[in-house]
């Protein structure tokens, strides 16, 4: 199993770009989770989902829009991109989040709004 | 919501030494508090969790307590070696609601040799 897998590894954008960050994993978890990361911060969730067409806001998602059409895929979209939201973006999966919560990270994206 | 405080955010240990980091939550509901590693550029990965049924787990040279009461859990590193060096996050999930995690702010811990 690859787990987690995330791309790109790095991108910089310009103000108002819009851009993918792709998430896959090939564990057959139902939920699935984006994380961003700022230094010296803890993980904020952007969003997350529970399965197949239900995604619901966390703590931080203004500026984000998330679709969940498969089980293995959870794509971030950002719009217009701002420097605020400079980061490092985490996805992450668990089979569930009661009963067995262990939640699996990907590499990364480090973005860069310039 | 859950509110997560974590510290210290540096801890520096000789090698040898054993580390704690504290974590305190405010949410009654949260029952389930897991402890992440993240190693310079990745992820971070689950290196042991406890449930709130629970008061001390193990696992070798990691231990992490719970006290229901005060609200507050703590990671034990004993014969920390260099390759612990990292940064460590607490979390807690609360079984109120949509069962997310809220995490601290990370403990970057160095081990020098």
């Amino acid at each position: 199993n690859a787990g987690v897998t995330q791309t790109p590894k790095f991108r910089i954008l310009k103000i108002g770009q819009s851009m993918t960050l792709q998430c896959t994993q090939d564990m057959n978890h139902n939920y699935m989770y984006w994380y961003r990361q700022d230094p010296g911060m803890g993980l904020k969730l952007i969003y997350y989902s529970v399965g197949a067409g239900i995604t619901d806001k966390g703590e931080v998602p203004n500026g984000y829009n998330v679709s969940r059409s498969t089980t293995e895929d959870f794509p971030l979209r950002l719009e217009l991109a701002a420097p605020s939201q400079t980061s490092v973006y985490f996805c992450a999966s668990s089979y569930s989040q009661e009963f067995y919560n262990e939640q699996f990270f990907g590499p990364g994206t480090r973005l860069t709004v310039l | 919501g859950e509110n997560v405080e974590q510290h210290p955010s540096t801890l520096s240990v000789q090698e040898g030494d054993s580390a704690v980091i504290k974590c305190t939550y405010s949410d009654s509901a949260s029952n389930y508090f897991p402890w992440y590693k993240q190693e310079l550029g990745k992820g971070p990965q689950l290196i042991i969790d406890i449930r709130s049924n629970v008061g001390e787990k193990k696992d070798q040279r990691i231990a992490v307590t719970l006290n229901k009461t005060a609200k507050h859990f703590s990671l034990h590193i004993t014969e920390t070696q260099p390759e612990d060096s990292a940064v460590y996050f607490c979390a807690a999930f609360s079984s109120g609601g949509s069962y997310i995690p809220t995490f601290g702010r990370g403990t970057s811990l160095i081990v020098h040799p």
